[in-house]
């Protein structure tokens, strides 16, 4: 089946540090790769994704790339803000067209991040 | 559009009680599911639906029942509600079948008492 592993957290930086949110996966199939993101109150909503090998996903100065050899997708940010704290999902899915898992997602249990000024 | 929308926002119950969560999207999505988040675990699919009139279980399915009648709205229902099964509760939906991305509704935080 599929599992997502993410790094253990929280995660405590000052802002302007570099990120990096550790996420590996084992896939039946081939996998798109997804990183979301839950801001304190709200639901999730996608931050990037990756469909193929060596793509990379980005989006408000955050990076991830698709890994087929190391199987990871570790996201990464040079330089952290306060608004960036929040709670990160790092996701997959096997699904596609005329397959049967119907793009079902499988979440890593989620890192929390804390950005002090 | 208001997008994915879910009602109540707060709920508690007593043990045996039975209650619907709500859940509606304005955006003609194919595809709806329900998950729960739990400290530590992740989100984990509970029933999905891939079309009106047509729902599945997923990787927590116990205990909870579904319906689809129309594109518009999936609701999830606990028919005995149990310590158990406090937590937060997400509705999303996504256009199609395949590796779209899913939109998510804020949540339903129950707790069970």
């Amino acid at each position: 089946g599929n599992s997502v592993t993410q790094m253990e957290g929280p995660v405590t930086l000052s802002e302007e540090a570099f990120l990096t949110i550790n996420c590996t996966y084992t896939a039946t199939g081939y996998p798109s790769l997804f990183w979301y993101v839950q801001y304190p109150g709200e639901g999730l909503q996608l931050l990037l994704k990756a469909t193929k090998a060596d793509d990379k996903g980005s989006n408000k100065g955050f990076e991830a790339t698709y890994r087929k050899e190391t199987t990871s997708f570790h996201l990464e940010k040079g330089s952290v803000q306060v608004s960036d704290s929040a709670v990160y999902f790092c996701a997959l899915t096997t699904g596609g067209a005329g397959g049967t898992s119907y793009g079902k997602l499988t979440f890593g249990q989620g890192t929390i991040l804390t950005v002090h000024p | 559009n208001a997008g994915v929308t879910q009602t109540p926002k707060f709920q508690v119950l007593k043990t045996g009680q039975s209650m619907t969560l709500q859940c509606a999207q304005d955006m003609n999505h194919e595809y709806m599911s329900w998950y729960r988040q739990d400290p530590g675990m992740g989100l984990r699919l509970i029933h999905y639906s891939v079309g009106a009139g047509i729902t599945d279980q997923g990787e927590v399915p116990n205990g909870y029942n579904v319906s689809r009648s129309t594109t518009e709205d999936f609701p999830l229902r606990l028919l005995s509600a149990a310590p158990s099964q406090t937590s937060v509760y997400f509705c999303a939906t996504k256009r199609g079948t395949g590796a779209d991305t899913q939109y998510f509704g804020p949540g339903t935080r129950l707790t069970v008492l």
